[in-house]
């Protein structure tokens, strides 16, 4: 499984577009970029997930370059209620049977505080 | 509605006792996982079992055991609680039929804590 880096923490204020850079140097040719996040005393939920280039949908955006080697996860116009803690994950699941599993190891994550 | 379930929430244990941590899911999914949440920490994985009658060790799996008891059950035990045990359990599910890493779901937690 990739190991990947992200800063401890990032502080931002409401209404600022924030980047948060993840490394992954040993990302394999199958795996996917996925972002989760999390709130206090909350699981961890599905953000984004991309392969290559850039992804959007409602939330987020996710640009990953052509090696693959980083990706950054753009908040647009952030407010305080996504101050939380935003984890980056390289893996992939066989999709290939009912025996298979995705063993997904979450690092320390990205804590984000947003300020008014 | 669909997710996955874990009781209890809350829980204080004495060192030594033992309890089980209960979690279902109703999405039909395959695999199914236990981590646990130091605070301040990210989550590290105690065991997973990938289909019904499977399980594997995680990261941190001492002092763990778990039952996968049918497709919606997975339970985790602890034998003899410790304090180094404390912490925010979360169980998890995902399809391995989907590519990637977004068909996990989370449960709300079960705090726990060991004096």
């Amino acid at each position: 499984l990739a190991k990947t880096t992200q800063p401890i923490s990032m502080d931002s204020y409401e209404g600022q577009e924030v980047n948060i850079t993840c490394s992954h140097n040993n990302i394999a040719t199958n795996d996917y970029i996925t972002w989760y996040q999390q709130f206090p005393s909350q699981g961890p939920r599905f953000i984004i997930q991309g392969y290559k280039t850039k992804v959007t949908n409602e939330v987020a955006s996710l640009f990953i370059p052509a090696d693959r080697k980083s990706s950054t996860l753009s908040l647009p116009r952030v407010s305080l209620s996504d101050t939380a803690v935003y984890y980056c994950l390289v893996g992939s699941s066989s999709g290939s049977g009912y025996s298979s599993a995705s063993k997904i190891i979450f690092g320390s994550g990205t804590r984000l505080s947003i300020r008014p | 509605n669909a997710g996955v379930t874990q009781t209890p929430k809350f829980q204080v244990l004495k060192t030594g006792q033992s309890m089980t941590l209960q979690c279902a899911q109703d999405m039909n999914h395959n695999s199914m996982y236990w981590y646990r949440q130091d605070p301040g920490m990210g989550l590290r994985l105690i065991y997973y079992s990938a289909s019904e009658g499977t399980t594997d060790k995680g990261e941190v799996p001492n002092g763990y055991n778990v039952s996968r008891l049918n497709k919606r059950e997975f339970s985790l035990r602890l034998e003899s609680a410790a304090p180094s045990q404390t912490s925010v359990y979360f169980c998890a599910s995902s399809d391995p039929r989907v590519e990637g890493n977004y068909g996990y779901t989370f449960g709300s937690g079960t705090r726990l804590t060991v004096v």
